[in-house]
């Protein structure tokens, strides 16, 4: 079947301007996570959505992210007035239930993100 | 929250078995260990979970010890396709956070 799919594939912007960056999950998947992973690093959690709430957005670096969830499935990543320090690979992963922690993940292939 | 520690990398050559080792000692009851494996311009994918003691699957094993402060991803006979980050994770504390380990590059050499 279809996995987590992410676009675009990659996305090159001038700073200041706003993203907006799309994940589209595994069909039925109540889960879905956003990652940020600049290059050589490892994984650094965004937010997690239980159906189309977020419980806890802590995780967002600064209020220049947003995120969003509709109808338990596709979700929007907007990063407004983009720095340079914003240029990673933004990672996506959805899971069956509700971010149990024996759930697999399953992620995406990720959008590349370069800032100039 | 149960935050992890392990190798940054590690080398290999084929056909060798590889034991990767994740600290988390404030792991919480409730807690599973997960391992991810990525590779480059991939993004993670599932490799083996375990509660305690020891799980095994088709692809590798996951030994636990008893008080469950670390964990040990071991994978038998490597080749040059195993060459990849592998990530633990550690099951979060409030369900709302998910965090995985710095990774440990692993490069395995002919």
């Amino acid at each position: 079947g279809a996995g987590v799919s992410q676009s675009p594939s990659n996305k090159v912007t001038e700073k200041g301007k706003d993203v907006e960056l799309r994940c589209d999950p595994i069909s039925g998947h109540t889960a879905l996570y956003w990652y940020r992973q600049r290059l050589g690093q490892g994984l650094e959690f965004l937010i997690y959505f239980q159906g189309n709430s977020a419980p806890d957005k802590s995780g967002l670096p600064s209020d220049r992210f947003s995120a969003e969830r509709t109808g338990e499935s596709v979700s929007t990543l907007t990063i407004q007035r983009t720095q340079q320090e914003d240029s990673a690979v933004y990672l996506c992963a959805s899971s069956e239930k509700s971010g149990y922690p024996t759930d697999t993940q399953y992620f995406g292939p990720g959008t590349r993100l370069t800032v100039l | 929250l149960a935050k992890t520690t392990q190798p940054i990398s590690m080398d290999s050559y084929e056909g060798q078995e590889v034991n990767i080792t994740c600290s988390h000692n404030n792991i919480a009851t409730n807690d599973y260990i997960t391992w991810y494996q990525q590779f480059p311009s991939q993004g993670p994918r599932f490799i083996i979970q375990g509660y305690k003691t020891k799980v095994t699957n088709e692809v590798a094993s996951l030994f636990i010890p008893a008080d469950r402060k670390s964990s040990t991803l071991s994978l038998p006979r490597v080749s040059l396709s195993d060459t990849a980050v592998y990530y633990c994770l550690v099951g979060p504390y409030n369900f709302n956070k998910f965090y995985f380990g710095s990774g440990t590059k692993l490069n395995v050499k002919p």
